[in-house]
């Protein structure tokens, strides 16, 4: 077992541009959780998944943000036209129903 | 709505000093609590949880935290830091009622900084 990875570590994006984001859980879990850390504050709850259903989606989530997880696997979280208020760190969780919530080491995003 | 409130942004201690680390919740119903560290460019690693039974609750790398529900508290303790565990800390909490999602509400964050 690898654990939670996320892909790309680092993206640096000009203001405007589309942005994807993709994370990999541990494979036998079913729930898939994502959170923005910025500088200086904890992590904020997203959006997640139980197996390919999103459930809930934080206000935080405008419309700009959208996330997909088909057949229950990877994630994608993507952000259209990104502003620099987007610059942030997403974190990828996972676990096993309301078992112990895994981190992947995040994706940092820059938005210039 | 939960919140977290961690006291203290940023902890300075001595190698082989005691911490503690404190964490209050807003809620007093029932909630599930954690404490996280994150290490610099890392992802969180879970460090111990509370779910029910004993208040007192022990973790990895010899960290321990009471629950104490009166107080709405969950600090977190170490009776001799090392170098290595200058960090970041979170504390966060779980709302087993609302509806199930699992989703964690953090605090702010502790800075552990451990000096030679």
């Amino acid at each position: 077992d690898t654990g939670v990875s996320q892909d790309p570590r680092h993206k640096i994006t000009k203001r405007g541009q589309n942005v994807t984001f993709r994370c990999d859980p541990i494979s036998e879990h079913n729930r898939l959780y994502w959170y923005r850390q910025t500088l200086g504050q904890g992590p904020e709850f997203l959006t997640y998944f139980q197996n390919e259903a999103q459930l809930e989606k934080s206000r935080l989530l405008s419309d700009r943000f959208s996330a997909e997880r088909p057949k229950g696997s990877f994630s994608t979280l993507e952000i259209q036209r990104t502003e620099q208020g987007d610059s942030a760190m997403y974190l990828c969780a996972s676990s096993w129903s309301l078992g112990e919530q895994y981190f992947g080491p995040g994706t940092r995003l820059t938005v210039t | 709505a939960q919140s977290v409130t961690q006291l203290d942004s940023q902890v300075p201690v001595f190698e082989e000093a005691p911490v503690e680390l404190r964490c209050n919740y807003s809620s007093s119903v029932s909630v599930y609590l954690f404490w996280y560290v994150q290490y610099p460019n890392q992802g969180l690693q879970l460090l111990l949880k509370y779910l029910s039974g004993s208040t007192l609750v022990k973790g990895i790398n010899g960290f321990e935290a009471e629950f104490n529900k009166s107080q709405t508290s969950f600090h977190l303790r170490k009776p001799s830091v090392h170098i290595s565990d200058t960090a970041e800390y979170f504390c966060a909490v779980s709302d087993p009622g609302s509806g199930n999602t699992g989703k964690l509400i953090f605090g702010q964050g502790t800075t552990l900084q451990v000096k030679p």
